[in-house]
């Protein structure tokens, strides 16, 4: 299966600040990212999905002016939250796959390791 | 709506024990099914996963799956569980349109000497 990384694994900042984490394919080209929020003991929250070289497309209830999402190149994505509070802390994890959004229905999905943000 | 409910949030095995995780999903059509497991500090992995044909699957590590239509269940099985195996297990299925995973809430499984 693909490989995938996240930058950083961990991030502490203080209310107010914008943060940026990194979604990195490091051995195939992925035309489809997700970016999902988990929090503790919950299941994963799909808060978007990224085409290379489109706009993101946001679930309902998620902003899209506070989680901006860039998905410049088939194997970068970054997620960036923007004027952090507190209650954005949480388990931001992404995934990658082959398959375009809404046509591979048993594309498999490849998941970075995770990046825990706590917002002071 | 759909979704997909694991009833046990928290189940502990003997090493060498057999194991079986439960996971229900409601979805009017043909469901593509997964199993992930998460450990610490790892991403999400596939175990296994169910499109179509033969209803038991078999996947990584020694993991089997039964997709039971009657019964919209996909439980999760291993025959002898290793201390290595303790992480915590996600059942996701497709939704209609295809465009994203929906995740059950997880259960963490821990296995004791």
């Amino acid at each position: 299966g693909a490989v995938v990384s996240q930058h950083p694994s961990w991030v502490i900042c203080k209310s107010g600040t914008s943060v940026k984490i990194e979604c990195r394919s490091l051995d195939f080209q992925a035309t489809t990212m997700f970016w999902y929020r988990q929090f503790p003991k919950q299941s994963l929250m799909l808060m978007a999905t990224s085409n290379e070289g489109s706009k993101a497309t946001y679930e309902q209830g998620v902003e899209k002016d506070k989680f901006l999402i860039n998905h410049a190149s088939l194997t970068l994505s970054t997620l960036t939250v923007t004027s952090a509070h507190p209650e954005d802390s949480s388990f931001y994890i992404c995934s990658v796959t082959e398959g375009l959004a809404g046509v591979g229905r048993t594309d498999t999905q490849y998941f970075g390791p995770g990046t825990r943000l706590t917002v002071l | 709506a759909q979704s997909v409910t694991q009833p046990d949030i928290h189940i502990t095995v003997s090493e060498g024990a057999s194991l079986e995780l439960r996971c229900n999903y409601s979805y009017g059509a043909t469901p593509y099914l997964f199993w992930y497991v998460q450990s610490p500090g790892q991403g999400l992995q596939l175990l296994l996963k169910y499109f179509s044909g033969d209803t038991l699957v078999q996947g990584i590590k020694g993991f089997e799956a039964e997709f039971k239509r009657s019964q919209s269940s996909f439980n999760l099985r291993k025959p002898s569980v290793h201390w290595s195996d303790a992480a915590e297990y996600f059942c996701a299925v497709v939704n209609q349109a295809g465009t994203a995973l929906i995740f059950g809430k997880g259960t963490t499984l821990s296995v004791s000497s």
